[in-house]
């Protein structure tokens, strides 16, 4: 069975600071993989999805994650963070058994300090 | 506006009492499915629906049904629901192999 470990709970970063988010995988095939944000009270928004091809994929609002198949990683990251980014970030991996079925982290709580 | 719409956002009740959370989507997808999440647990799968009249258990389905008699709609019910069932739940839609659109979620709490 797929799992998908995000071994920061809480991240704080100032603004204007770098950002890295770290996702790890387990998964026997190629896998469909993701990142969503979830500001509070929100549902889930997509920022980026990789699906095959370039292993560096660009997403919403000045994110990138990078897919890194001997390491079976997906981190994301951006250059330079604002405060709007303050959030909770989810990992997940996908495939197209369960009706799509998404096998999600334990997320990412990110602060930004001003 | 492509969308998946929950109703309602927000629902306290008592345990036992039958309840239903409706889910609709307009972008005519194949798929449907319900997420609950938990602190700490991320968001994990309840039941999943992958045309009219086909559903399937997710990885947590003790406690819930699904129905779907359209393809627009994909109703979650709890006939008796309990504290356990406390949590955020989110409708999701998707065409065939496509990547999934969220609801914006029902916060339930059960007293």
């Amino acid at each position: 069975a797929q799992s998908v470990t995000q071994p920061d709970i809480h991240i704080t970063v100032s603004e204007g600071a770098s950002l890295e988010l770290r996702c790890n995988y387990s998964y026997g095939a190629t896998p469909y993989l993701f990142w969503y944000v979830q500001s509070p009270g929100q549902g889930l928004q997509l920022l980026l999805k990789y699906f095959s091809g370039d292993t560096l994929v660009q997403g919403i609002k000045g994110f990138e994650a990078e897919f890194k198949r001997s390491q079976s990683s997906f981190n994301l990251r951006k250059p330079s963070v604002h405060w709007s980014d303050a959030a909770e970030y989810f990992c997940a991996v996908g495939f197209t058994g369960g009706g799509n079925k998404l096998t999600f982290g334990t997320g990412t709580q990110l602060k930004v300090e001003l | 506006e492509a969308q998946v719409t929950q109703n309602p956002r927000y629902l306290i009740t008592v345990t036992g009492k039958k309840l239903t959370v409706t889910c609709s989507q307009n972008m005519n997808h194949e798929y449907m499915s319900w997420y609950r999440q938990d602190p700490g647990l991320g968001l994990r799968q309840i039941y999943y629906s992958m045309n009219v009249e086909v559903t399937d258990k997710g990885d947590v389905p003790e406690g819930y049904k699904v129905s779907r008699k359209e393809k627009r709609n994909f109703p979650l019910i709890l006939e008796s629901p309990s504290p356990n069932q406390t949590s955020l739940y989110f409708c999701a839609s998707s065409p065939s192999g496509g990547t999934l659109h969220f609801g914006n979620g029902t916060r339930l709490t059960v007293t």
